[in-house]
């Protein structure tokens, strides 16, 4: 298994270009869930997904942010239009039934210049 | 979920044990706890977790008290590799949000 895959691993982007970061969860996994981190304010969950739906959006900054989840094995997070404000690294996580623990990707670093 | 709270900052020699306890005093009776860490420029990995009981797994062991209000996660042998920063999260199990919520955590350096 090769885990919750995160791409890219780093992205350099200028301010008002989109961004968008990409997930490809653990097979089987049905929870998929987008974090963000920064040293102001730690880590603090986006969005997460059941079965490829939407379940809680509460912690999207802005509508700036969108986040879908096509398909069981793929989502993306975008951002539209970028500002310096959110450099982040920004995780992806999913996790199997109810009770079991979540996996990490290893996160995209975000710079917006 | 209930609150947790955890000292920032430990350090512990490389070869002993490590002991990163955690106060959670307003932990309600079916939520359990769970710890994972976040070694730099990784993602947080899952360590342990339990509900009452002690725990043991091939990473650590987790030792509740028995009104569960506190917790200590031991690292039976410390090696360089563990410096991460170690976070205690509380949640239910039939939390329809099924989130995890992170405090600041503890950040364990082991030293040689």
């Amino acid at each position: 298994d090769a885990g919750v895959i995160q791409s890219p691993r780093h992205e350099v982007t200028e301010m008002g270009q989109e961004v968008t970061l990409r997930c490809k969860p653990i097979s089987g996994h049905d929870y998929l869930f987008w974090y963000r981190q920064t040293m102001m304010r730690g880590l603090e969950l986006l969005i997460y997904f059941n079965n490829n739906v939407p379940i809680d959006d509460s912690g999207m900054p802005e509508d700036r942010f969108s986040a879908k989840m096509p398909n069981a094995s793929f989502s993306t997070l975008k951002i539209q239009p970028s500002e310096p404000r959110d450099s982040a690294v920004y995780f992806c996580a999913s996790k199997g039934s109810r009770g079991s623990p979540l996996h990490f990707g290893n996160g995209t670093r975000l710079t917006v210049t | 979920d209930a609150k947790t709270t955890q000292p920032p900052s430990m350090d512990c020699a490389e070869g002993r044990a490590a002991n990163l306890p955690c106060n959670h005093s307003t932990i309600s009776g079916n939520e359990y706890v769970y710890w994972y860490r976040q070694i730099h420029s990784q993602g947080p990995q899952y360590i342990i977790h339990g509900l009452k009981n002690n725990e043991t797994n091939e990473m650590a062991s987790l030792i509740i008290t028995e009104d569960r209000k506190s917790s200590t996660l031991i690292l039976p042998h410390a090696t360089l590799r563990d410096t991460a920063v170690y976070y205690c999260i509380v949640r239910a199990n039939n939390n329809a949000g099924n989130m995890l919520t992170f405090g600041g955590g503890t950040r364990l350096m082991v030293k040689p």
